[in-house]
């Protein structure tokens, strides 16, 4: 069955490390996306791409960075973790002709703390 | 002013009982509407898109309001797997689409 599976799932890591979070997908979805959710917040998008080589800053993009090489994978990047990056990430996925339109689907999500 | 909101809840019903969640979204301009459901520590997962005509899906009923600009969801006869946190969610085109969640009510069936 396809899926979208996201790695690792629990990462403690200290302030100023470089952390990446990756995220496969085996539907062929040409949309990806990463969110983050905290207590009392909606899923916050913090980078989006609708294709290969195509990358898009969300609402909450300061410190973060993807690349899309190809349609399975959009790792996330943390390039100098901070505290207030601890969160629990959810990549998603979706593949219809109005992007974002559609149902979404989510990976398991990735917990990550920043001490 | 968010943009979806929600009451957080929680709400404690019991077994059986018949509970609705409401949602209001502040940009007229939205277009597409859906209710998540998302299980404690796990991922969401679609639950049912919402239509202006309304829709039906076993106990569940989706409304959209959009006069009012409001979303909600009905749920009948719960059962106890229904504890989990619905979000409410609006997608809407403003140069791109933009898909926004709420923060999510929080629902405990008890027996």
């Amino acid at each position: 069955d396809a899926e979208i599976t996201q790695s690792p799932r629990h990462k403690i890591t200290e302030t100023g490390r470089q952390v990446t979070l990756a995220c496969h997908q085996t539907w062929n979805h040409n949309n990806m996306f990463w969110y983050r959710q905290d207590l009392g917040h909606g899923l916050r998008l913090i980078h989006y791409s609708y294709g290969v080589q195509d990358t898009n800053k969300g609402e909450v993009s300061d410190g973060y960075s993807v690349s899309r090489s190809n349609t399975e994978d959009l790792p996330l990047t943390l390039e100098s973790a901070a505290s207030s990056q601890t969160s629990v990430y959810f990549c998603a996925s979706s593949d219809n002709g109005q992007p974002n339109t559609g149902e979404l689907f989510f990976g398991e999500g990735s917990r990550l703390t920043v001490l | 002013r968010k943009e979806v909101e929600q009451d957080p809840g929680p709400f404690n019903v019991p077994e059986g009982a018949t509970v609705a969640f409401n949602c209001t979204y502040s940009n007229s301009a939205s277009q597409s509407f859906f209710w998540y459901r998302q299980d404690c520590r796990k991922e969401p997962k679609l639950l049912m898109s919402v239509y202006s005509s309304g829709n039906e899906d076993g106990r569940f009923t989706a409304q959209l309001n959009r006069a009012s600009q409001y979303i909600s969801l009905l749920i009948r006869d719960s059962k106890l797997s229904d504890s989990a946190t619905y979000l409410c969610v609006v997608t809407l085109n403003t140069g791109g689409f933009k898909t926004i969640f709420g923060a999510g009510t929080r629902l405990f069936v008890k027996a």
